[in-house]
């Protein structure tokens, strides 16, 4: 079975500082990790995902996400955020079976950018 | 290019009834997913279908069907609907079941149970 917590519900930030979004995973086989923005009534799109390779992944929208499998983390960062960043982010992640791929979502963080 | 397209976008029923919800991918895409998102969770896997397959299934009872039509276009139905079956459903295509493709995801169809 696989799960994924992400750490905090809401995370206020001012505009124009840091921000990281925390998300550890368990599983007991190789995953797939994503990261999803949703803004208000819209469905999710992909931000970025770790498949292989470098553990540092960039994304769209300057957004960056660190896959560390010591500390079973996917953790997304932004240097520098937007009023438009307002939203919620999900963290989800996928393994192999029977053919085909079953996504486990993370319970999502409300993002919330203050002027 | 159209992105994947669900309909209605909002929908009202009554406990008891049957509801019908509808989902078109995007064009080049076999692979159509259903999710249920209760307000405040993440998304819930209910359904992956692949070239009109059933490839999928989450932890749902079996008032919750599917179908995957021979344009790949899929339909979510739900029997006999609770209150608590009160929420966004999501549609989202992808290319193919290769782990790691990406899912595109629709707006979704609001469904209040009353």
């Amino acid at each position: 079975a696989q799960s994924v917590t992400q750490l905090d519900s809401q995370v206020p930030v001012f505009e124009e500082a840091p921000v990281e979004l925390r998300c550890n995973y368990s599983s007991s086989v190789s995953v797939y990790l994503f990261w999803y923005v949703q803004y208000p009534n819209q469905g999710l799109q992909l931000l970025l995902k770790y498949l292989s390779g470098s553990t540092l992944v960039k994304g769209i929208n300057g957004f960056e996400a660190e896959f560390n499998k010591s500390q079973t983390s996917f953790h997304l960062r932004k240097p520098s955020v937007h009023i438009s960043d307002t939203a919620e982010y999900f963290c989800a992640v996928t393994r192999s079976s029977g053919g085909s791929y079953i996504p486990t979502f993370g319970r999502g963080t409300s993002l919330i950018v203050h002027p | 290019d159209a992105g994947v397209t669900q309909s209605p976008t909002h929908l009202i029923k009554t406990r008891g009834q049957q509801v019908t919800l509808r989902c078109s991918p995007i064009s080049g895409h076999k692979s159509v997913s259903w999710y249920q998102q209760v307000l405040g969770q993440g998304p819930q896997f209910i359904f992956q279908y692949y070239e009109k397959e059933e490839r999928g299934r989450g932890n749902f009872p079996d008032r919750f069907s599917a179908r995957q039509f021979p344009n790949y276009s899929s339909e979510l139905n739900v029997n006999a609907l609770l209150l608590g079956d009160s929420a966004l459903y999501l549609c989202a295509s992808s290319k193919s079941l290769v782990d790691g493709t990406e899912a595109f995801f629709g707006q979704g169809t609001r469904l209040t149970v009353v």
